[in-house]
């Protein structure tokens, strides 16, 4: 067990909705990053927050936007989404910097028909 | 411009035997270099890191790597392989500062009893 926390487990939801991923941190770390899993484009990294600020961004969609609140916990929003967005996306969360390790939380499966 | 390259996406070994999972890297900046294993339906974990103290990193499980600049090169290493090593494995490398966290495509490995 890593100490990140992701909920919900499984989603399954249809083309066109919105839908909204959380992540809980190892207590005391400051950065959180997600990262998106699909057997076509591998594991990619979306976006980074350190301590409430988005510090660094990756393959990220337009349509998708992350947030980090005052007490750490994370939130992946995922809009319009399309059958191709059906992926594991994974959480990790970090002491500060991108050179620490992270630990990874055991992912939300979305699937979207 | 970062990139990593796992030379092998499927790599099988008999139990018992060593485990060579092969990584090349390339970057601008000196480079954090992590491997991570991910078991079926599991999330990442943290093999082991490497950040410039020693160029053979030892990890957990019995697994290590050596990075070798001349080479490019941060290949993942075990004298004997174990039914539970079956797994993926990703190479990752950061930038120093820490702004962008780039995954290998991963190698499946296989053990044979």
């Amino acid at each position: 067990d890593s100490g990140v926390t992701q909920t919900p487990k499984h989603l399954i939801t249809a083309t066109g909705q919105r839908v909204t991923l959380r992540c809980s941190p190892r207590s005391g770390d400051l950065s959180v990053y997600w990262y998106q899993q699909s057997l076509d484009q591998g594991l990619q990294f979306l976006i980074q927050y350190y301590n409430g600020e988005e510090r660094a961004k990756g393959n990220i969609l337009e349509r998708f936007s992350a947030q980090q609140f005052p007490d750490l916990h994370s939130e992946l929003n995922l809009s319009s989404l399309e059958l191709g967005d059906s992926a594991l996306y994974f959480c990790a969360s970090s002491v500060e910097r991108g050179t620490d390790t992270q630990y990874f939380g055991p992912g939300t499966r979305l699937t979207v028909l | 411009a970062q990139s990593v390259t796992q030379l092998d996406s499927h790599v099988s070994v008999s139990e018992g035997t060593p485990v060579l999972l092969r990584c090349n890297y390339s970057s601008s900046y000196s480079p954090s270099l992590f491997w991570y294993v991910q078991h079926p339906n599991k999330g990442l974990q943290l093999l082991l890191k490497y950040t410039s103290a020693a160029t053979l990193v030892k990890g957990i499980n019995g697994f290590e790597a050596e990075f070798k600049k001349s080479e490019t090169s941060f290949h993942l290493t075990k004298p004997s392989a174990h039914m539970s090593d079956a797994a993926e494995y990703f190479c990752v490398v950061t930038l120093t500062g820490g702004f962008k966290t780039i995954f290998g495509a991963g190698t499946r490995l296989f053990v044979k009893a």
